[in-house]
Order: C-alpha cells, then sequence, then structure tokens
C-alpha cells in the first residue's frame, strides 16, 4: 500500500503571495504523479500528470516539479489569486495497476 | 466541454438498504473508476473497470460492492446491506487511457446511512 503525504495541511496566504507545498510518495515502482485542484462542492480537476524524474509542468500561474528518486513533487502557485483557494491533492500510481493512491491534500486559502 | 455526471447528489439510505449510485463517463473514455472519501479522511481508490470488467480493485472493495455498466453511457456502484460506516462521498472517474492519463472526476454523490 502506498503512503502519499502533502504537506502543509492548509495554508492562509494573501492575494499577491507566492506559495508552494510539497507531496511525498514512495520511490520505488514509482509510474506517476497527479496533481488535482477540488474547489468545494465541484469535481476535482486534473492540473497535471507526470511521469519522469526531473519534469516541470507549467499552467498559467501554476507550476509544479518532480523527482522521483527522493520521492517528491513540488506545486507552485505565482501571485496567488482568490479565486485559487482550493484543496490541491496530490496521487501517485506505482506500476503495478491503474490505481491512485491520494495525500491528504493542502487546503489553499487566499485572502484579498 | 465534456464531463462526468453523478446522480444523485445526496442519498439517504438505512442500514441494511441496498443503494445504486450512479455516473455517466465522459463519451469516448474507456477506463472508468469509483474513489470514496470518507468525511476527515483521504480519498481512497475502490476499483477500476475496463473492457466491461474489472481491471483492479481494493481491499475496501468486498462482495458488499459491485460495478456494471449497464449499457452505453451509464457507470453504477452498487452497495448491498449498507453499513452506517459506508458513509462517505463517492466519485466516479474516467480515463481515456490507462496510469498515464488524466482521470477526469464527477462531482460525487453524498451517501449518507442512518
Amino acid at each position: 500500500i502506498l503512503n502519499v503525504e502533502q504537506s502543509p495541511q492548509s495554508l492562509h496566504v494573501q492575494e499577491g503571495d507566492s506559495t508552494n507545498f510539497t507531496c511525498s510518495f514512495p520511490s520505488s515502482n514509482f509510474y506517476a504523479l497527479h496533481w488535482y485542484r477540488w474547489e468545494t462542492a465541484k469535481s476535482p480537476e486534473a492540473l497535471f500528470v507526470m511521469t519522469l524524474n526531473g519534469d516541470e509542468k507549467k499552467k498559467g500561474r501554476i507550476s509544479a516539479t518532480l523527482n522521483t528518486k527522493e520521492g517528491y513533487s513540488y506545486l507552485y502557485i505565482k501571485g496567488s489569486q482568490p479565486e485559487d483557494s482550493a484543496t490541491y491533492l496530490c496521487a501517485s500510481i506505482n506500476n503495478a495497476g491503474n490505481m491512485l493512491t491520494f495525500g491528504g491534500g493542502t487546503r489553499l486559502m487566499v485572502k484579498p | 466541454e465534456p464531463e462526468v455526471t453523478q446522480t444523485p447528489s445526496h442519498q439517504v439510505t438505512q442500514m441494511g438498504q441496498e443503494v445504486i449510485l450512479r455516473c455517466v463517463p465522459i463519451s469516448n473514455h474507456l477506463y472508468f473508476y469509483w474513489y470514496r472519501q470518507i468525511l476527515g479522511q483521504k480519498v481512497e481508490f475502490l476499483v477500476s473497470f475496463y473492457n466491461n470488467e474489472i481491471s483492479e480493485k481494493s481491499e475496501i472493495f468486498d462482495d458488499q460492492f459491485s460495478v456494471e455498466r449497464p449499457d452505453g453511457s451509464n457507470f453504477t456502484l452498487k452497495i448491498r446491506s449498507t453499513k452506517l460506516e459506508d458513509s462517505a462521498m463517492y466519485f466516479c472517474a474516467s480515463s481515456a487511457q490507462t496510469v498515464g492519463n488524466e482521470q477526469y472526476f464527477g462531482p460525487g454523490t453524498r451517501l449518507t446511512v442512518t
């Protein structure tokens, strides 16, 4: 059973601040790492899928990096806006199958 | 933009009853999944489904649970003889391919067992 952990659990920032949070996962038998953005009462929205060590992906002000050797991924948000307020989930897949194992999420709140 | 839909949004049932949660995946997707989140806990994988059969299931997915794709569009999760601890948010997801592909999630069905 994979153990995926995210930190911090929650984060309050001011509008305009840049922020980042961490996802750690077992590096053995790693296949892919997914990031999701989940707003209350909505569907989790896929942000990134990363597979290769050193991968960096970007979507607007949000970017992510991946280190498969040490088992961590960072998600960065540049110039946070109130609409970025959401829970950010990461999930890992190992090469034994296709099930996502989720971390507990980081709840981001951006104050105007 | 295509999306995964789920019905109902909230289901209340009595302990011991059977419930069926319904999902309509994105139409050209081939892989289907159910996850659940018990309040305050992590999202947990239940089952994946491909080519009309279960491709993977977790320890949670025991004989109490079953999945079906009864027609070309619906994907259902049946929970027999519900227990209090089955109360959770149940999410359906679909993907075009497996593993490295994004999974698109529905908004969830909140199941409350009383």
